[in-house]
């Protein structure tokens, strides 16, 4: 089955404490995607990446990492969380490098993170 | 950059109603906007999308039509079922950039029956 995977789907950590959030794919696409989702902002980006080794950052980029050193994976890394970075993070895969009219973004099935 | 302002923010409806949600955006070179649909505990999921070349564009129950020279896009959902209950995003590609979709705030459709 095609699909976006995350892990973990819930977390709840301490102010300071590093944590990753793992999001695979299985359908060798090239774009992946972090966003965030916060209660009446809709969701921001947060980094992008167009290929392994090729990662940009988005629209809220603060306090938060990547890295795509394969093609299915490409984890979100929080060095030193705070709880402003408290959310429901997803993340998003498509087929070219870049998006495209052509192209659907799918969506992995969220992470809510909690930082106290 | 593109910003994307999507009205209303909550919707209620009774069954069997239509439901419209409009969104509008700014850049002119924008040329695709998907709508997704978000059920409780999951990620959003396409559910239509438009292409600037089109203006309307039909499935089953839902269709979305796009006014290029106002820069709005509307999603319609007619007689509306309760399970059509979910957080609705619009979305418009940079054109330029390509590197994001730039989302509306979200609608929060409750359908009650």
């Amino acid at each position: 089955e095609a699909q976006v995977t995350q892990n973990p789907r819930y977390l709840i950590t301490v102010t300071g404490k590093k944590l990753t959030v793992t999001c695979s794919q299985n359908m060798n696409h090239e774009y992946m995607s972090w966003y965030r989702q916060d209660p009446g902002l809709g969701l921001r980006q947060i980094y992008y990446s167009m290929n392994v080794e090729v990662t940009d950052k988005g629209d809220v980029p603060e306090g938060y990492k990547v890295s795509r050193k394969e093609k299915r994976n490409f984890p979100l890394i929080l060095e030193s969380p705070s709880p402003n970075q408290t959310s429901l993070y997803f993340c998003a895969s498509s087929f070219h490098p870049v998006l495209k009219s052509t192209d659907t973004q799918y969506f992995g099935p969220g992470t809510r993170l909690t930082v106290l | 950059g593109e910003n994307v302002e999507q009205h209303p923010s909550t919707l209620s409806v009774q069954e069997g109603d239509s439901a419209v949600i409009k969104c509008t955006y700014s850049d002119s070179a924008s040329n695709y906007f998907p709508w997704y649909k978000q059920e409780l505990g999951k990620g959003p999921q396409l559910i239509i999308d438009i292409r600037s070349n089109v203006g309307e564009k039909k499935d089953q129950r839902i269709a979305v039509t796009l006014n290029k020279t106002a820069k709005h896009f509307s999603l319609h959902i007619t007689e509306t079922q309760p399970e059509d209950s979910a957080v609705y995003f619009c979305a418009a590609l940079q054109n330029q950039a390509g590197t994001a979709l730039i989302f509306g705030k979200g609608t929060t459709l409750s359908v009650s029956s």
